[in-house]
C-alpha cells in the first residue's frame, strides 16, 4: 500500500517568510511524528500526535513552530519567520502506535532558508 | 541523560562480505529495537526489529542481535551488496512510551 506522502520534497524560502510542510500518513496509523534532521546530524524529535489526545509539542525549538492534525489523519507542520538556522529536511513518520510498532517515514521536505 | 550512540561512524566493506553495525544503548528500560536504513535523499527505511525478550532475529539478508547484559545491539548484513550502501540508524523504544531515540548512523561504504 502507499506509504507516508509528504510535499513538498523541496522548498526554498526567503528569510522571514511563513512555510507549511505537508504529511499525508499511512491508512490506519493512529500516531504521527515530526522529525527534523540537520546536515549530518541524527534525526530531532519535533512533534508528536496520537488520536485525539493532546499533541507532545516538547520538542518544538521555539514559539515559531506549530502543527495540525486534522481529522487524525494530515498534519501541516507550519514555520513562522524563518531563519537560516531553520533549514533541514523535515520528515514525517506513522505508526500504528500500539504496543511496540515501528515508525514508517516519509522521503521528508528539504527546506532551506536563504 | 538516556542515548544511543554507534561505535563506527564509517564502515567500508568489500562487495560480497559480511558487514555488522554495532550500537550501543544505555536506557536498561528499553524494550523494542529497530535497525533504519538511509538512502540519500531519502527518509529512513525500516529494516527489522527485535523485541527484548529475543536474542537474535533474522530477515532476509540481515540479522538483528540482541545483547541486554552489556546493552549492545547490532546489524549483520550477509554478502553485503552495492545497493546495501546507506547510513544505518539503530533507535531504542520504552515499553509504553512512544517516544524513539535515534543514533546518528553508520555509513556504511560497499568497495567493488
Amino acid at each position: 500500500g502507499a506509504g507516508v506522502s509528504q510535499s513538498p520534497s523541496n522548498k526554498v524560502t526567503e528569510k522571514g517568510k511563513d512555510v507549511e510542510l505537508r504529511c499525508d500518513p499511512i491508512s490506519g496509523h493512529t500516531a504521527l511524528y515530526w522529525y527534523r534532521q540537520s546536515l549530518g546530524q541524527g534525526l530531532e524529535f519535533l512533534i508528536y500526535f496520537q488520536g485525539n489526545s493532546a499533541p507532545d509539542k516538547s520538542g518544538l525549538p521555539s514559539d515559531r513552530f506549530s502543527a495540525e492534525r486534522t481529522g487524525g489523519s494530515v498534519s501541516t507542520l507550519t514555520i513562522q519567520r524563518t531563519q537560516q538556522e531553520d533549514s533541514a529536511v523535515y520528515f514525517c513518520a506513522s505508526s500504528l502506535g500500539v504496543g511496540n510498532s515501528p515508525l514508517h517515514f516519509g522521503n521528508g521536505t528539504r527546506l532551506t532558508v536563504t | 541523560g538516556e542515548s544511543v550512540g554507534l561505535h563506527l561512524p564509517t564502515l567500508s566493506v568489500q562487495e560480497g562480505d559480511n558487514s555488522i553495525i554495532n550500537c550501543a544503548y544505555s536506557n536498561s528500560a528499553s524494550d523494542y529495537f529497530i535497525w533504519y536504513k538511509q538512502e540519500s535523499g531519502k527518509g529512513p527505511q525500516f529494516i527489522i526489529d527485535i523485541r527484548s525478550n529475543m536474542d537474535k532475529r533474522q530477515g532476509q539478508r540481515v540479522t538483528v542481535l540482541l545483547n541486554k547484559t552489556v546493552k549492545h545491539l547490532s546489524l549483520q548484513i550477509a554478502a553485503t551488496q552495492p545497493g546495501d550502501s546507506a547510513v544505518y540508524f539503530c533507535a531504542e523504544n520504552g515499553s509504553g512510551t512512544y517516544k524513539y531515540i535515534f543514533g546518528t548512523g553508520t555509513r556504511l561504504k560497499v568497495l567493488a
